[in-house]
């Protein structure tokens, strides 16, 4: 089976800008999990969808959102960027319990 | 929400040494899973471990989940070894991870 995909890989962005990042699961996972890695914070929960519906969601303020489509593929949307937002935003893919990371996107906020 | 120790936070070895890595939490888990960062970021599964001991090559993961804690052991370590190492627990959909721990593992 395929990994888990995200695309971009890496992004530039202004302050104030938004940003739309996708995650393509392992195929038959219907769970994806975002995660935010930075330095200071180490690996955080943003958010888990399962069958289209948010299931669990982390401390995180309203600018982070995201969405789960039909076919299990995710997107997270981050607006009004801050330069605090700088960092990998990885994906995870499960079908029960275990999960699976894609590569991540580095976002760099300028 | 569930608290996540790794120990040591960095840790330096020769070639060839073995290792134990740490990592305690601090309430009962439906999950626990070790991972392997490398040094493009991705992070790479070791173990799929609740509970119990599991074996791969010169890896092995033991977890007492009644104690709450769960051990890594690296044998014979290789330079590819290198980078860090994450503990992750999860319990009611909501995934926790420690600090890691750093290897470096030199020549």
């Amino acid at each position: 089976k395929a990994g888990v995909t995200q695309t971009p890989r890496y992004l530039i962005k202004t302050r104030g800008q938004q940003v739309t990042l996708s995650c393509s699961p392992i195929s038959g996972h219907r769970s994806v999990s975002w995660y935010q890695q930075t330095p200071g914070q180490g690996l955080q929960f943003l958010f888990e969808y399962f069958s289209e519906t948010q299931r669990n969601k982390g401390n995180f303020p309203g600018r982070f959102s995201g969405r789960q489509f039909s076919n299990s593929r995710s997107e997270m949307n981050v607006s009004t960027l801050e330069l605090g937002d700088s960092a990998l935003y990885l994906c995870a893919s499960s079908e029960s319990y275990e999960q699976y990371f894609g590569p991540g996107t580095r976002l760099t906020v300028t | 929400g569930i608290q996540v120790e790794q120990s040591p936070p960095d840790l330096i070895l020769q070639e060839g040494a073995n290792s134990t890595l740490r990592c305690n939490f601090s309430d009962s888990v439906n999950n626990l899973q070790w991972f392997h960062q490398n040094p493009w970021g991705q992070l790479i599964n070791l173990f799929y471990i609740p509970s119990g001991t599991k074996q791969n090559g010169r890896l092995s993961a033991t977890t007492v989940a009644t104690e709450r804690y769960s051990l890594l052991y690296i044998s014979s370590s290789q330079t590819t070894d290198s980078g860090v190492y994450f503990c992750a627990v999860d319990r009611n959909n909501d995934m926790r991870f420690g600090a890691g721990t750093r290897l470096t593992v030199k020549p």
